[in-house]
């Protein structure tokens, strides 16, 4: 059962313009959510955050906005460049209703940016 | 430089034969985990610890032992391999007991091939 779903797993975009990643989830119980970013032979990283209280937050070029009631939220980029390609992870917690670090991950999306 | 370090990077071997993948990280982090990427299943936790001498089982644990006898080093072990367990597998770590889920910062990566 997969709790965190993206369902694109793959994305072309022409650089400067901006890229939309989508993510779904099913648990209710999951109160913060995150984006990673991973580069072939490396380990995901951390690049942006949300927690259930907000409906937005912006780190320069990247976006997230959630959606509860939906149980949607996406990742903006703007504008895109050739060092976004990369492969996107969304995670999510529930750490407020049991307090540990488990995240559990979608299956990532695969952006690449066309110059 | 603070980092998660796993070894070996890639390996290949036969069914059956023992066989364990080192974790250690230098960040004096609380809280590590593994997961296994495989395609179109994204990331899935194998095993957690949320501190010394304290782990339990994430959502996919079958075949798989972990141990925590130190804070740095938390060793995935394959006491009997089998060919559904090659995969691609990461190593994170992250501090925990904050006002929510810490960054996870992830390993290079184990490339795991059971024959």
């Amino acid at each position: 059962d997969q709790q965190v779903k993206q369902n694109s797993p793959s994305l072309s975009v022409q650089e400067g313009r901006i890229s939309i990643l989508n993510c779904d989830y099913t648990n209710s119980m999951f109160d913060y959510f995150l984006w990673y970013k991973k580069y072939p032979a490396e380990g995901p990283t951390f690049l942006i955050s949300i927690s259930s209280i907000k409906d937005k937050n912006e780190d320069g070029r990247f976006t997230v906005f959630l959606n509860k009631s939906a149980k949607h939220l996406s990742l903006h980029i703007v504008p895109s460049q050739p060092g976004d390609s990369a492969v996107y992870f969304c995670a999510a917690s529930a750490w407020a209703n049991f307090g540990n670090e488990k995240l559990t991950f979608g299956t990532g999306t695969r952006l690449t940016i066309i110059p | 430089e603070a980092q998660v370090t796993q070894n070996p990077r890639y390996l290949i071997t036969v069914t059956g034969k023992k066989l364990t993948v080192t974790c250690s990280q230098n960040m004096n982090h609380e809280y590590m985990s593994w997961y296994r990427q495989d395609p179109g299943l994204g990331l899935r936790q194998i095993y957690y610890s949320m501190n010394v001498e304290v782990t339990d089982k994430g959502d996919v644990p079958e075949g798989y032992k972990v141990s925590r006898k130190e804070k740095r080093n938390f060793p995935l072990i394959l006491e009997s391999p089998s060919p559904n367990q090659t995969s691609l597998y990461f190593c994170a770590s992250s501090l925990s007991g904050g006002q929510g889920p810490d960054t996870q910062y992830f390993g290079p990566g184990t490339r795991l091939t059971v024959l």
